[in-house]
């Protein structure tokens, strides 16, 4: 059974919203988790690191004001697409890592209007 | 962070044959990893190679790893449909495990 989970599965939101994604892993705890973005027919980009109570790392370009990192528990890390535009339609995808392993969510689909 | 390059873009092949498809990175690393992604879903974990390895099987699937030439191939012997999905290189580099980088991926499909 899957490991990882994230919720919603598929989310439509207005322009100019803000939309929470939630990953949590399921039977194991999680000290760092990962975020990715991919566009149609397009590679996983990773967006940023988050460590178990400490602020995300963020990779270049990703814009930390816009894309909000919660990682308050070793099961559960929530990014928030603030003020969603439709480019920031995409694929996001988290992957959890801890006590030596390492698992992808399901991904979630978000499509801005 | 550059992304690694993966050829062929695109493969088309018939059912029973094998499946080749290269990747090429830039940057030392700790392992390189495939995964298998279904139109719209998420990755599947198939396969890790560590840097101090140079070949691996796993069921009809079979990895190497040449880190001199930074490259890797995946090669899935008799093919069936349902493998009919893009493939994509990550590699695990640095001091932070887990922290992956993919490459571009290679589209593949079988045709029954």
């Amino acid at each position: 059974g899957a490991v990882v989970s994230q919720h919603p599965s598929w989310v439509i939101c207005k322009s100019g919203t803000s939309v929470k994604i939630e990953c949590r892993s399921l039977d194991f705890q999680a000290t760092t988790m990962f975020w990715y973005r991919q566009f149609p027919k397009q590679s996983l980009m990773l967006m940023a690191t988050s460590n178990e109570g400490s602020k995300a790392t963020y990779e270049q370009g990703v814009e930390k004001d816009k894309f909000l990192i919660n990682h308050a528990s070793l099961t559960l890390s929530t990014l928030t697409v603030t003020s969603a535009h439709p480019e920031d339609s995409s694929f996001y995808i988290c992957s959890a890592r801890g006590q030596g392993r390492q698992y992808f969510g399901p991904g979630t689909r978000l499509t801005v209007t | 962070s550059q992304q690694g390059e993966e050829d062929p873009q695109a493969l088309s092949i018939q059912e029973g044959e094998n499946a080749t498809m290269n990747c090429s990175y830039k940057t030392s690393i700790n392992n390189l990893q495939w995964y298998r992604q279904n139109s719209g879903r998420g990755l599947v974990h198939l396969i890790l190679i560590r840097s101090n390895e140079r070949e691996k099987h796993s069921g009809r699937l079979r990895v190497t790893l040449d880190t001199s030439k930074k490259s890797s191939s995946l090669l899935i012997t008799a093919s069936r449909a349902a493998d009919t999905a893009s493939y994509f290189c990550a590699t695990d580099r640095g001091t932070s495990y887990g922290k992956l980088t993919f490459g571009q991926g290679t589209i593949l499909t079988v045709h029954p």
